[in-house]
């Protein structure tokens, strides 16, 4: 089956860039999805298709694939944005329909 | 996005059985496939069970809850179901509804509160 491989964690100073990365084989072909999930919530899409951007989402976040890796990069980082986020993709080898998440990368903002 | 509210979770014994329901507004359960996906205390999200559109006869199941859980739904009564039989401490977790935009792409873009369901003696 299908395997996403996230740092397990990351720390950014307040205003710099994160890069949160997410591993697959071949990711690239596929359409990567990401989700934050801050403490005792529910996970929020931010970032879906690669680069598209659910609404009410800053423009701070966007997203970016190529070959084996997808990029999560949030610019201008604040305090309100750490949380654990989550890459998806859809595994449809062998006429399966199901979702693979990493393993989630905290970010921690120092 | 749709508002997605699951019910039935609650405390069950090992091998026990429970069954959970999401109740799905408008005509999502027909024009969209539906998931459930849950996240064990302190672990990461993992994938449980999809459903096709239209009648739902496509069924996927994640390797841990293959020939023990059972993914239905009902279109008249705008509800989503999982069926979990054999339980074991290790299904403890919260477990999320959720609605699949895009049938080749997988994108979850609706999520329920989430129900948890603990499985202890």
């Amino acid at each position: 089956s299908y395997v996403l491989t996230q740092p397990p964690s990351v720390s950014v100073a307040p205003g710099q860039t994160a890069r949160l990365t997410c591993g697959g084989t071949k990711i690239g072909s596929k359409s990567v999805h990401w989700y934050q999930q801050k403490p005792g919530q529910v996970p929020v899409p931010v970032i879906h298709h690669d680069s598209g951007r659910p609404s009410g989402i800053p423009e701070r976040f966007s997203g970016s694939t190529a070959a084996d890796t997808a990029t999560l990069t949030i610019n201008r980082v604040e305090a309100g944005d750490e949380a654990d986020y989550y890459c998806q993709v859809w595994d449809t080898a062998d006429d399966l329909h199901s979702a693979v998440f990493g393993g989630g990368t905290r970010l921690s903002v120092l | 996005q749709v508002h997605l509210v699951e019910s039935g979770g609650g405390l069950v014994r090992p091998g026990g059985s429970l069954r959970l329901s999401c109740a799905v507004p408008g005509s999502s359960l027909v024009d969209y496939f539906m998931g459930w996906v849950r996240q064990a205390p302190g672990k990461g999200l993992e994938f449980v069970a999809s459903i096709s559109h239209s009648r739902g006869a496509n069924k996927d199941y994640g390797d841990s809850v293959r020939g023990r859980f059972t993914v239905s739904k009902d279109t008249t009564e705008n509800s989503l179901f999982l069926q979990m039989t054999s339980l074991r401490a290790e299904d403890t977790a919260i477990y999320y509804c959720v609605r699949i935009y895009g049938h080749s792409t997988g994108y979850c873009d609706s999520w329920g509160q989430g129900t948890l369901v603990t499985v202890s003696s």
